[in-house]
């Protein structure tokens, strides 16, 4: 398994903004996934993007990937107050996608009213 | 998204303590996994588990953990000694639905709301 990193480390905008959250990974991957957190819950999957994809979208979430760069980013639309929460990426490597996630520190997002 | 619950959501305990931790999923699953998360830290892994017996376990999955799976749904986590260094969220996580004719969502993981766990 590997660990994203993710940028910045806190964020905070006005409600109806966008929010733009990055991920970057060290080695080759079978797909790259994004968790929200919010305080004190458990992870709440969002969205999966597959190594041989380049955007995704679910709603007002809307998924990047550059293998090339080995970077990913989450764009969140027309943000609401309910949107703050920590947000995770777990890369998941070419081999074993079954294996355990590891998890980076996250980014504390804060969408102000 | 397959629903998952855990039991208790909240355990209080005495060091030196022994406590079960129950992950009851709703539909038939292939894997099982425990993690956990301090206060303020990063989410961790401890253990994953397939066909009934252990895959994978971290460092921190010392001989103190064990899981099980007793009777072919819950899927326990059992400390036997506990620490006051065990206190923390535990979250299982879910791999592969069950769904009539096939396994699907082999990709994703899901995770329970987790208990949050006390030790004095």
């Amino acid at each position: 398994s590997q660990q994203g990193e993710e940028d910045p480390q806190a964020l905070s905008i006005q409600e109806g903004e966008n929010a733009t959250m990055n991920c970057s990974y060290k080695t080759s991957i079978n797909n790259l996934q994004w968790y929200r957190q919010n305080s004190g819950r458990g992870l709440v999957h969002l969205i999966l993007i597959r190594s041989n994809e380049r955007e995704k979208h679910s709603g007002r979430l809307r998924v990047t990937l550059d293998t090339s760069k080995k970077s990913s980013s989450l764009l969140i639309t027309a943000s609401r107050a309910a949107d703050t929460a920590s947000y995770f990426c777990a890369p998941s490597p070419v081999t074993g996608a079954n294996s355990k996630l590891t998890f980076g520190k996250g980014i504390t997002l804060s969408v102000r009213p | 998204e397959p629903e998952v619950t855990q039991t208790p959501s909240h355990q209080v305990t005495q060091m030196g303590q022994e406590v079960i931790l129950r992950c009851v999923p709703i539909s038939n699953h292939l894997y099982f996994y425990w993690y956990r998360q301090i206060l303020g830290q990063k989410v961790e892994f401890l253990v994953s588990f397939y066909n009934n017996e252990i895959s994978e376990k971290s460092e921190i999955f010392d001989d103190q953990f064990s899981v099980e799976r007793p009777d072919g749904s819950n899927f326990t986590l059992k400390i036997r000694s506990t620490k006051l260094e065990d206190s923390a969220m535990y979250f299982c996580a879910l791999l592969a639905v069950w769904e009539g004719r096939s396994y699907n969502g082999r990709e994703t993981q899901y995770f329970g709301p987790g208990t949050r766990l006390l030790v004095l």
